[in-house]
């Protein structure tokens, strides 16, 4: 049972557009939430979090959006680069366990 | 080291071969988990350490599979008469504390033949 979902399996943007990842997860109890960015032949990378009590945490480029009544995440990357063509998981926690999403491929064009 | 480190990064068995895949977590990390990630999918929990307990161990998928961390650094997971479906890679990751976020490393890519 995926208690994390990741809708779209790929995406492309444009450079300088936003890129808009999405997530969904149905446990109402995870309480902290990711995003790992993943590049071939490597572990992911943590690039953001949010805790279940904001709605909103950006940092540089990348902003979380958390969505709490509709169960809903999204990553928001602002102007998108080339090098930010990677897959990206989302991640939710609830006591020792992390749940992976089964991740989104971005492309960026340049 | 400044990063978690796994060694080897590739390990290829034979079916019925046991394998030992090593972590090393950051320094002065609390929590250390394992995920295996199949192709195309996302990370799944295998098991948790917090120091040297091993809090939770529910997402190991059988008996052949047992982890460590005796001194509550690093960590082995073991996997005994590895079967061809335990081929994946198999991620560990410390973070400070349970609640905040994890440090992954590079990742051990097993394939069973």
């Amino acid at each position: 049972d995926q208690q994390v979902k990741q809708n779209s399996p790929s995406l492309s943007v444009q450079e300088g557009r936003i890129s808009i990842l999405n997530c969904d997860y149905t446990n109402s109890m995870f309480d902290y939430f990711l995003w790992y960015k993943k590049y071939p032949a490597e572990g992911p990378t943590f690039l953001i979090s949010i805790s279940s009590i904001k709605d909103k945490n950006e940092d540089g480029r990348f902003t979380v959006f958390l969505n709490k009544s509709a169960k809903h995440l999204s990553l928001h990357i602002v102007p998108s680069q080339p090098g930010d063509s990677a897959v990206y998981f989302c991640a939710a926690s609830v006591g020792n366990q992390f749940y992976f999403g089964t991740g989104t491929s971005l492309t960026v064009i340049p | 080291g400044a990063g978690v480190s796994q060694s080897p990064r590739y390990k290829v068995a034979k079916r019925g071969q046991d394998v030992a895949l090593r972590c090393d977590p950051i320094s002065g990390h609390v929590s250390l988990f394992w995920y295996q990630q199949a192709l195309g999918q996302g990370p799944e929990f295998l098991t948790y350490f917090q120091n040297e307990a091993q809090l939770d161990k529910s997402g190991l998928p059988s008996d052949r599979f047992f982890a460590e961390r005796p001194e509550g650094s690093v960590s082995t997971l073991k996997i005994q008469r590895t079967q061809q479906e335990d081929s994946a890679v198999y991620l560990c990751a410390s973070s400070f504390r349970r609640d905040t976020e994890a440090f992954f490393g590079q990742g051990t890519r097993l394939t069973v033949v």
